[in-house]
This record gives structure tokens, sequence and C-alpha cells, in this order.
């Protein structure tokens, strides 16, 4: 079975600044990771994806992620935060293809201009 | 969200009524899943199918929910009654590796 933390369900940081939001995930198999992002009153949208290879993912808009085996982690970061980046982010896992996907409770993020 | 849309985008009912979700994937995949987002508890999901057969409906709530998929290209999410505790965002994504996810259906039961 495969669970998702996500630490922080808001996370607030200064245009410019380091975008850091947290996941540690469980699973009982080789996961699949992903992050996903949700703006209002929209459907969630991948960011980026994890499945075998290269620990380090880049994703769309700068983002990036890095898995990390021995502490089951799969945090997402961006170098530089906008103000378009403010939505609310959703780190999941799944035991592979065709399995389901458990997302974790989100993170909000703000921007501070 | 190009591989799913979800109608109707909003729906307002009376508590005891039925109410009809549908979804229509509009592209390849094998699995299809329903979601359902409120405040409290974030993004639950419901049930899900896999070349059209249901999987996993553990997370259906109570049996006034019910879904089917009666061909790869449209399934429903039923509710009958609704009640207010069921006012919700309801999402449809389909699946190969990751999930794409349909704009979702915005049901408030009065």
């Amino acid at each position: 079975a495969q669970s998702v933390t996500q630490l922080g369900s808001h996370v607030s940081v200064s245009e410019g600044a380091l975008v850091l939001l947290r996941c540690n995930y469980s699973s009982s198999v080789p996961p699949y990771l992903f992050w996903y992002v949700q703006y209002p009153n929209q459907g969630l949208q991948l960011l980026l994806k994890y499945t075998t290879g290269a620990t380090l993912v880049k994703g769309i808009n700068g983002f990036e992620a890095e898995f990390k085996k021995s502490e089951t982690s799969f945090h997402l970061t961006k170098p530089s935060a906008h103000m378009s980046d403010a939505a609310e982010y959703f780190c999941a896992v799944s035991g592979g293809r065709d399995d389901k996907i458990i997302f974790g409770k989100g993170t909000r993020l703000h921007i501070l201009p | 969200d190009a591989g799913v849309i979800q109608s109707p985008r909003h729906e307002v009912t009376e508590m005891g009524q039925e109410v009809t979700l549908r979804c229509k994937p509009i592209s390849g995949h094998n699995s299809l899943f329903w979601y359902r987002q409120t405040m409290m508890r974030g993004l639950e999901l419901l049930i899900y199918f896999n070349n059209n057969v249901p999987i996993d409906d553990s997370g259906m709530p109570e049996d006034r929910f019910s879904a089917k998929m009666p061909n790869a290209s449209f399934s429903t999410l039923k509710i009958q009654p609704s009640e207010p505790r069921d006012s919700a965002v309801y999402f449809c994504a389909i699946q190969v590796t990751e999930a794409f996810f349909g704009q979702g259906t915005r049901l408030t039961v009065v």
C-alpha cells in the first residue's frame, strides 16, 4: 500500500525566494511519484513525475523534484518564486503504471510581494 | 484537462434529489478514476475502473453513491438521494502512468 504526507498545509515565500514544498511517501513497492498543481476552479495539472531512472526530475514552470529513496522523500523546489506560482500543490504516489494514485492533502503556496 | 470532459461544471440541487455527474475521456487510457475534493477532507479517491471494470470502490462513502462505466468513452457517478454533506467538487481522471484530470463538477446540495 502507498501513502503520502505533505508537510505544511500552507507555505508562504517572498517573490524571488526559493520555494520548497515537502513530501514524504510510503510504498511497499518501487514508487511512481508525482507533483500536481491546482489553480482556483480548475482541475489538477501534472507538474512533474518520477518513474525510474534519473532521480532529479525537472517539470514545467521551472519546478524540479528529487527522489531520495533513503529519506523516502520527493520534495518540490523552484529557485525563484513568481506571483503566478500561487496555487495548491499536491504530491502523489502510486505503485506503478495502472496502479491507483494516492494524493496528499495538498500545500497551498502563497507568494508575498 | 485535454483528456477528460466533465459535465455539468456546476450543479445545484435540493436535498433528496438524484444527481448524475458525467465524464467523457477523449484519449486512450486504461484506468478511470472518480475523486471528491472538499476543504475538510482534501482529495479523496471514490472509485476506479480498469478496462471499464470497477476495481476498487472502497472510497465510495455510502450506498447512495454509485458509478458506472458502460464503455471506454463514458462514465457516470450518481448520488441518490443527495444530501448537503455531498457538496464538493467531483473530479474524473484518466490514467496511463500519470493522471489527467477534468475540470471538475462543483456540486452544491441545499
